[in-house]
C-alpha cells in the first residue's frame, strides 16, 4: 500500500535537545512539506522542498531544520532555538507531474516538552 | 496575517439535516481551493476542491460552492451522517506563484448528532 510514514507517534522532547521527526513515502512523489498544528490555530507551513537536494523555508521555519537527501525522505529537525514545540507535526507530499494541488497526509507525530 | 479563515470555530447539526460549512480568503491571487477532513491524532485527508474557473463542485453528498467576487466558499453535506463528525479545514493555493503552497483556515469541528 503506498502512502506516507510518519514516526514516532508520540515524541517527548526535554529543553536543549533537538529531537527528528520521519517522515517516509512510497508515492513516488517529488514534493514534501512539513506543517504543524496548534489547537484552534490550523495548519502552518514549515518547509517544504520541490525536488531532491532543495528545500525552502514557510511559514514559521525559525528553530527547525530539514534536508532532502532522498526523494522517499524529508525529516525534520526541531531544535533547542524552537521554543514553543509541543504541536502535532505533521508530513504531506505531492504529485507535481499532475498538476494537481491535493496534498497527501501522514498521521502525525505529536510532540510534547518535559 | 490570516489569509484564509474559517469564523465558526464548531458547528452542530442533526443527522439526516444539511451541514454548511463556511470560509473566506483575502488574497485575490488564490485560484484552487480545497476541503479536508481530519479526525484527531490523525492526518487530513482530501475531501473535495474547486479551481477558481468554476463556482460550484459536486461529489455525491459533499458540494463545495465558490463566490470569488465575496471570496467566500462553502461546503455543504447533505444528509449529513455521525461519521462526518470532524474537523475541516479549507485551504486555498495561489498555484504557479506560490510553488503550491497549500494554505489553511484553522478549522471548523463539526458536530453530527444521532
Amino acid at each position: 500500500d503506498g502512502g506516507i510514514t510518519q514516526s514516532p507517534k508520540y515524541l517527548f522532547r526535554k529543553e536543549g535537545q533537538n529531537v527528528t521527526l520521519s517522515c517516509e513515502q512510497n508515492l513516488n512523489h517529488d514534493a514534501m512539506y512539513w506543517y504543524r498544528q496548534d489547537p484552534g490555530q490550523g495548519l502552518r507551513l514549515i518547509y517544504y522542498s520541490q525536488i531532491v537536494n532543495d528545500f525552502q523555508k514557510g511559514d514559521i521555519a525559525e528553530g527547525y531544520s530539514v534536508s532532502r537527501e532522498k526523494k522517499e525522505s524529508f525529516p525534520l529537525t526541531v531544535t533547542s532555538a524552537q521554543k514553543n514545540p509541543t504541536a502535532f507535526y505533521l508530513c504531506a507530499s505531492r504529485d507535481t507531474g499532475t498538476g494537481n494541488e491535493k496534498l497527501f497526509f501522514g498521521s502525525g507525530t505529536q510532540l510534547s516538552v518535559l | 496575517d490570516q489569509q484564509v479563515k474559517q469564523n465558526s470555530p464548531s458547528l452542530s447539526v442533526q443527522e439526516g439535516r444539511i451541514s454548511i460549512l463556511n470560509c473566506d480568503y483575502t488574497n485575490s491571487m488564490f485560484d484552487y481551493f480545497l476541503w479536508y477532513k481530519k479526525y484527531p491524532a490523525e492526518g487530513p485527508t482530501f475531501l473535495i476542491s474547486i479551481s477558481s474557473i468554476k463556482d460550484k463542485n459536486e461529489d455525491g453528498r459533499f458540494t463545495v460552492f465558490l463566490n470569488k467576487s465575496a471570496k467566500h466558499l462553502s461546503l455543504h453535506i447533505v444528509p449529513s451522517q455521525p461519521g462526518d463528525s470532524a474537523v475541516y479545514f479549507c485551504a486555498a493555493s495561489a498555484g504557479g506563484t506560490s510553488g503550491s503552497r497549500l494554505t489553511f483556515g484553522e478549522g471548523t469541528q463539526l458536530t453530527v448528532n444521532p
